[in-house]
């Protein structure tokens, strides 16, 4: 059974930094590429981040780029999000989301992380 | 990349069929058959429920289906249920120089 597990949210003031996780289990992890979605309270969802496979491409939407980076390590089967510069209108459970090779869409989800950036 | 434009609420009975629609541009929806549907439940994660856009994933229900014209896609089921009450979301690839997706505002569907 695919498993993705999400970890790492929190409260964190205005200007600060947090480090998303997504723990994979149930698929071979280093054939899929892998994305964060986010979703604002009561708001619909926003794609934030996609990395492939290899890690050799990563993409970023406009909104977060230059200041969240996305990694993941297939050792240890995680997929990770460094959050910096964080606004109040990064406030949003954030969800992993895998996508299947050669693909466009997302197949299965975490059940997602609540970032709260408020001071 | 603007959102994709999808009616705030639709309804219907138990049996009834209906669709919500989903508008893009040449640039996103147009360009592409790269359209997915999803189903999200409050307090929910979001579920695959159509693709490309006409398949559906192994297990979804054949009352889903997709179809598209131009810049519009559209997702129906029929035989409404009850458990089918649910946020449904659009997403298109919209991808080319920016490789990017965009989702939906998002349709709150009513089984009245």
């Amino acid at each position: 059974e695919v498993q993705l597990v999400e970890s790492g949210g929190g409260l964190v003031q205005p200007g600060g930094s947090l480090r998303l996780s997504c723990a994979a289990s149930g698929f071979t992890f280093s054939s899929y590429g892998m994305n964060w979605v986010r979703q604002a309270p009561g708001k619909g969802l926003e794609w934030v981040s996609y990395i492939s496979s290899s890690s050799s491409a990563v993409y970023y939407a406009d909104s977060v780029k230059g200041r969240f980076t996305i990694s993941r390590d297939n050792a240890k089967n995680s997929l990770y999000l460094h959050m910096s510069s964080l606004r109040d209108e990064d406030t949003a459970v954030y969800y992993c989301a895998r996508e299947p090779p050669r693909d466009y869409h997302f197949d299965s989800w975490g059940q997602g992380t609540l970032v709260t950036v408020s001071s | 990349q603007s959102a994709l434009t999808q009616p705030a609420s639709v309804s219907g009975s138990p049996g009834q069929s209906i669709t919500i629609s989903c508008t893009g541009t040449s640039s996103d929806v147009g360009s592409y058959n790269l359209v997915s549907w999803y189903q999200q439940h409050p307090g929910k994660a979001p579920k695959l429920m159509v693709y490309e856009g006409d398949k559906r994933p192994s297990g979804v229900s054949n009352r889903f289906s997709g179809s598209k014209s131009g810049n519009t896609a559209s997702l129906t089921i029929s035989g409404l249920q009850a458990e089918d009450e649910a946020d449904y979301y659009c997403c298109s690839y919209a991808g080319g120089r920016t490789f990017n997706w965009v989702f939906g505002g998002g349709t709150k569907l009513t089984v009245l």
